[in-house]
């Protein structure tokens, strides 16, 4: 099992939509979750923390299950600017690092 | 602030060459970081700095080395170039290293190797 997995998409979804992502790890002992944006040709830049019992900023909802090793982040209402790759980040490399997923390219249609 | 700054933003070499990528962080920091992008790859961690003084392998250490100059200042450096290294390198920078990081990005560097 890759340390952490994505769907690449992409998702092709009309404006005003509601999309989740999904991402799953696989080191049990993982203790820190986040969810990255990164944008064509750009750096990536925190887009939230996940705790663990769940947290909502604006739009974006991220969920957490430990017992499944599952993230989530659902975005309501999507707007043409959400247009981005979602990355999924757990710690837990061999050496305390932050491991990020291929990410999942999102488009948001007119 | 800056943030992080890296420079150059663009790069061709020719295999065999050398190189070194700037970067410079002005937020105080204590942790920095060289991560390298290919494309249907994830982020790759190459080499990190948990504080000043320190530099530790990542994921992908063969090919590069590091050098962190002072707090702000962590540099990259290619001793002699290959096709395989083409890539796009960030580096990035967090306040401490440990499990609750949130870690703050340079707008990175295109290299291609012909």
């Amino acid at each position: 099992r890759k340390e952490v997995e994505q769907d690449p998409g992409p998702f092709n979804v009309p404006e005003g939509a509601t999309v989740a992502f999904n991402c799953t790890y696989s080191n049990s002992a993982s203790q820190s979750f986040f969810w990255y944006r990164q944008d064509c040709r750009k750096e990536p830049k925190l887009l939230m923390s996940v705790y663990s019992s769940g947290n909502e900023d604006g739009r974006f909802t991220a969920q957490l299950n430990r017992a499944s090793q599952y993230i989530s982040l659902l975005i309501r209402d999507s707007k043409l600017s959400d247009s981005a790759t979602y990355l999924c980040v757990v710690n837990g490399g061999s050496q305390g690092n932050l491991i990020f997923g291929k990410g999942t390219k999102l488009s948001v249609k007119p | 602030n800056a943030g992080v700054t890296q420079t150059p933003k663009f790069q061709v070499l020719k295999t065999g060459q050398s190189m070194t990528l700037q970067c410079a962080q002005d937020m105080n920091h204590n942790s920095m970081y060289w991560y390298r992008q290919d494309p249907g790859m994830g982020l790759r961690l190459i080499y990190y700095s948990a504080s000043e003084g320190t530099t530790d392998k990542g994921e992908v250490p063969n090919g590069y080395n590091v050098s962190r100059l002072n707090k702000r200042e962590f540099s990259l450096r290619l001793e002699s170039a290959a096709p395989s290294q083409t890539s796009v390198y960030f580096c990035a920078s967090s306040e401490v290293w440990g499990s609750k990081e949130t870690q703050y990005f340079g707008p990175g560097t295109r290299l291609l190797v012909l």
